[in-house]
């Protein structure tokens, strides 16, 4: 079975830019989460999906933005990157709306700079 | 709020020996689910061993096993027989009931010497 997969990995932005990540969850899996993950603030959590309807949601801007589609694959776009928007992003998939036993499968993240 | 503290930024291990990563928490909730991740230098994360709150028995999974202090709110893991591939950043995390939203704390970087 294959794994969460996102894409880009890498990507290089300058300030003003916009920008588009995309996430395929395991086969099967309805939920998907994402998570921005930098040094200095750590992990936080961007917002939950399940059946193409945002259930949860982190304290981001409305800069951050994402949905789902029918196939449970998911994006997130943020507008007018800033410089602090450099980070890993990280996608989560589950079988189940708000993961109550926690299980999460990660994908590898893609990494985003901002010049 | 809802927190997540681990105090030990880094750590480090002999091959073969335990070690201990601590975890304390902050909730008002009576009902969640406590983590440990593995992100190993290669960033996918995976889980190592969850807690459910309600349950009193400390979890076990191989060679990892959790100190669950519900009362003090401290979540530890212990990490028996270190192999060099358990050298990895270690998360702990806790989810609130059914909200989807996992809390994690700042992470321990572990690193296993042979």
């Amino acid at each position: 079975k294959a794994g969460v997969t996102q894409t880009p990995r890498y990507l290089i932005k300058t300030r003003g830019q916009q920008v588009t990540l995309s996430c395929s969850p395991i086969s099967g899996h309805r939920s998907v989460s994402w998570y921005q993950q930098t040094p200095g603030q750590g992990l936080q959590f961007l917002f939950e999906y399940f059946s193409e309807t945002q259930r949860n949601k982190g304290n981001f801007p409305g800069r951050f933005s994402g949905r789902q589609f029918s196939n449970s694959r998911s994006e997130m776009n943020v507008s007018t990157l800033e410089l602090g928007d450099s980070a890993l992003y990280l996608c989560a998939s589950s079988s189940v709306a708000g993961a109550p036993g926690g299980e999460l499968f990660f994908g590898e993240g893609s990494r985003l700079t901002v010049l | 709020a809802q927190t997540v503290t681990q105090s030990q930024p880094e750590m480090s291990v002999q091959e073969a020996e335990t070690v201990t990563l601590s975890c304390t928490y902050d909730t008002s909730e009576n009902n969640y689910y406590l983590f440990w991740y593995k992100q190993p230098p290669s960033r996918q994360m995976i889980l190592v061993i969850r807690q459910e709150a309600y349950k009193q028995q400390n979890a076990t999974e191989n060679r990892f096993s959790v100190n669950f202090q519900k009362a003090a709110k401290s979540f530890s893991l212990k990490i028996s027989d270190s192999q060099l591939g358990d050298t990895a950043m270690y998360f702990c995390a806790f989810i609130p009931s059914n909200t989807g939203k996992l809390i994690f704390g700042q992470g321990t970087t572990l690193q296993v010497k042979p």
